[in-house]
């Protein structure tokens, strides 16, 4: 069981918009903006999608983008393209330790 | 940009150690702490713990205090994670990341190292 809830799964068709939520605590993700999203291809290393929250690494469309409410992070995925069809991870620092979620495959239709 | 390069898969015996290596293919400061995360098949992603490139110091994750050790060789750049009494559910990617912010999340990841471990 991870520390971190996730949905399972996530579904849109290419150029809608899904949002992935990752709840936890006020221990967690309450307490800190140290929230990050990856993304996940079968066989390939993850790969850093959001970071501090809302923060966008080099090179990440800006169709990713990251928030948070209380204890909720979400991640939307604008404008679906086939290739954005992986798995993703949200991460928040619990202070001195890192939590994940269970992972969310996003499909896209 | 500088990559995370870790050795190859490895099948052990329960009960074996197993010790996976993480080398960065080019300069990586000082400062960046490096973590290790894992993958069993089917499940999510689990941090293990980090070392001070620096400092050698480290912080293991409480499911892997007392099994885990994570040790560097400044000679050689190199950075190891040793997982002792294994057993079947330690199946799994090992991947080591560096956090180049100091921010508690991974910009760089290696490749991952599969361990099998089975009789």
């Amino acid at each position: 069981q991870s520390a971190l809830t996730q949905p399972p799964s996530a579904s849109g068709s290419p150029g809608q918009s899904v949002t992935i939520s990752c709840t936890g605590t006020s221990s967690d993700v309450g307490s800190y903006n140290y929230v990050s999203w990856y993304q996940l291809h079968p066989g390939k290393a993850p790969k850093l999608m959001i970071f501090g929250v809302s923060k966008r690494p080099s090179g990440v469309p800006d169709r990713f983008s990251g928030s948070k409410s209380d204890n909720t992070a979400s991640l939307t995925v604008s404008g679906l393209q086939a290739e954005d069809e992986a798995d993703y991870y949200c991460a928040s620092y619990a202070g001195s330790k890192l939590l994940f979620g269970g992972g969310t495959k996003l499909t896209v239709l | 940009q500088v990559q995370l390069v870790q050795s190859g898969a490895e099948v052990k015996k329960p009960g074996a150690s197993v010790n996976v290596s993480c080398k960065p293919s080019g300069y990586i400061f000082p400062g960046y702490y490096i973590h290790w995360v894992r993958q069993a098949p089917g499940q999510g992603l689990e941090w293990m713990g980090w070392i001070n490139p620096d400092s050698g110091g480290i912080k293991y994750a409480q499911n892997f205090q007392g099994r885990v050790t994570m040790t560097r060789d400044t000679s050689i750049s190199t950075f190891y994670m040793e997982l002792r009494r294994l057993k079947s559910d330690d199946t799994a990617i090992y991947y080591c990341a560096t956090d180049t912010w100091n921010e508690w999340h991974f910009d760089i990841w290696g490749r991952g190292t599969l361990v099998t471990v089975s009789s």
